[in-house]
């Protein structure tokens, strides 16, 4: 069974940007998770989709937005980057239900200059 | 709000040794799962072995065993017979155990270990 896939890799942008990741799921898995992963601030909770709804969100500004679609493929956008955005963005995915572990996809690296 | 504390930033390890990577938490949740996360230079999370908090039996996995305390809050995570491919980033994380309850995974800061071949 393939894993859960990003895309792109890495990414550059310039302050001011705006950027979309992508976000594709185990097959069978509906719950999508998102991560930002800094130095300084470590692993923090973004958002969670499940069944197209946003079920839980980090404490993130609302430049921080996420979909979900019906075959479980997540996005995530970014407004108005700003330097302090650069970072290791990680999806996971999990099966719905108590206690089902999340498998990280491989992570965008984004780059604001 | 649940907190997650791991306080030894470094460790190292030589070849074919025992280490033991500590890990604290805190919540007034009594339904919960805790996990170990390794995260090599790849950047890629991989789950090392998980442990629900329901459970008395500490949870183990090939090389891999947890020294679960609930009263202590500790949950720390044994790696036996070290090998080169161990070194990476270990995280700790927690999450709630309710049902309807989110998949949202709190993590510590994480432990860098090093092995010495």
């Amino acid at each position: 069974k393939a894993g859960v896939t990003q895309t792109p890799r890495y990414l550059i942008k310039t302050r001011g940007q705006q950027v979309t990741l992508s976000c594709s799921p185990i097959s069978g898995h509906r719950s999508v998770s998102w991560y930002q992963q800094t130095p300084g601030q470590g692993l923090q909770f973004l958002f969670e989709y499940f069944s197209e709804t946003q079920r839980n969100k980090g404490n993130f500004p609302g430049r921080f937005s996420g979909r979900q679609f019906s075959n479980s493929r997540s996005e995530m956008n970014v407004s108005t980057l700003e330097l302090g955005d650069s970072a290791l963005y990680l999806c996971a995915s999990s099966l719905v239900g108590i206690g089902y572990e999340q498998y990280f996809g491989p992570g965008t690296r984004l780059t604001v200059t | 709000a649940q907190t997650v504390t791991q306080s030894q930033p470094e460790m190292s390890v030589q070849e074919a040794e025992t280490v033991t990577l500590s890990c604290t938490y805190d919540t007034s949740e009594s339904d919960y799962y805790l996990f170990w996360y390794k995260q090599p230079p790849s950047r890629q999370m991989i789950l090392v072995i998980r442990q629900e908090a329901y459970k008395q039996q500490n949870a183990t996995e090939n090389r891999f065993s947890v020294n679960f305390q609930k009263a202590a809050k500790s949950f720390s995570l044994k790696i036996s017979d070290s090998q080169l491919g161990d070194a990476a980033m270990y995280f700790c994380a927690y999450r709630r155990g309710k049902l309807g309850a989110n998949s949202k995974l709190t993590f510590g800061k994480g432990i860098t270990l090093s092995v010495r071949p």
